[in-house]
């Protein structure tokens, strides 16, 4: 049981490139979501997902795309990086009951745009 | 003003001391509180869960909410080293479609051998 993958781990992007973060978790969740992480800001939440097949916006969701095309798996992209996009990414999953309110967060993945 | 303030330190205190992580909201819908733990270069984690208000203590670690003061605690008693870590509160309003979760931006606490 890997819980909650991410992959890449690091990236060095040149502006202007694309790119996809891969998030996988097999715990059968149905909620994920993609974060991102910056010094003295906390967690932002950029984008969604309550179901396969389902998106939404979160906080700062510009200058990204999501898929949720299988339920174990959740896609951001990149399209057009820019230098504000440099950050830690954190994928995140929750079961979706009424019992818990837990996230299980991935590793992150270190993104630098130059 | 954002939703949740935690204040960033680094804080440092020898080892056996009482930490006091405290944070404040303004969004009075919040009824859930989370701490999570993130050891550097990792994910968060989860460390304790509270609803409403009180207090629920788990071993050395205490979380206690003041609702009518919109201020949250996590007390940590007999700090180790393995406890040197950045803590982030986070809260959210309820099990609506998402129950979008807000962090703040985490206290960075070292504890001294």
């Amino acid at each position: 049981n890997a819980g909650v993958t991410q992959t890449p781990k690091f990236r060095v992007l040149k502006t202007g490139q694309s790119m996809t973060l891969l998030c996988a978790q097999d715990m059968n969740h149905e909620y994920m979501y993609w974060y991102r992480q910056d010094p003295g800001m906390g967690l932002r939440l950029i984008h969604y997902s309550v179901g396969e097949g389902t998106t939404a916006k979160g906080e700062v969701p510009d200058g990204y795309n999501v898929s949720r095309l299988k339920k174990q798996n959740f896609l951001l992209g990149l399209e057009s990086a820019a230098p504000s996009q440099t950050s830690v990414y954190f994928c995140a999953s929750r079961e979706g009951t009424l019992e818990t309110d837990e996230q299980y967060f991935g590793p992150g993945t270190r993104l630098t745009v130059t | 003003q954002k939703e949740v303030e935690q204040d960033p330190g680094p804080l440092s205190v020898p080892e056996g001391a009482i930490v006091s992580l405290n944070c404040t909201y303004s969004n009075s819908a919040f009824q859930y509180f989370m701490w999570y733990r993130q050891y550097s270069r990792k994910g968060p984690e989860l460390l304790m869960y509270t609803y409403s208000s009180g207090n629920k203590e788990d071993g050395r670690f205490t979380a206690q909410v003041d609702k009518s003061s919109k201020y949250i605690s996590l007390f940590i008693r007999d700090s180790q080293p393995s406890d040197s870590a950045t803590y982030l509160c986070a809260m959210s309003a309820g099990y609506s479609s998402a129950s979008k979760i807000i962090f703040g931006s985490g206290t960075r606490l070292s504890i001294r051998p």
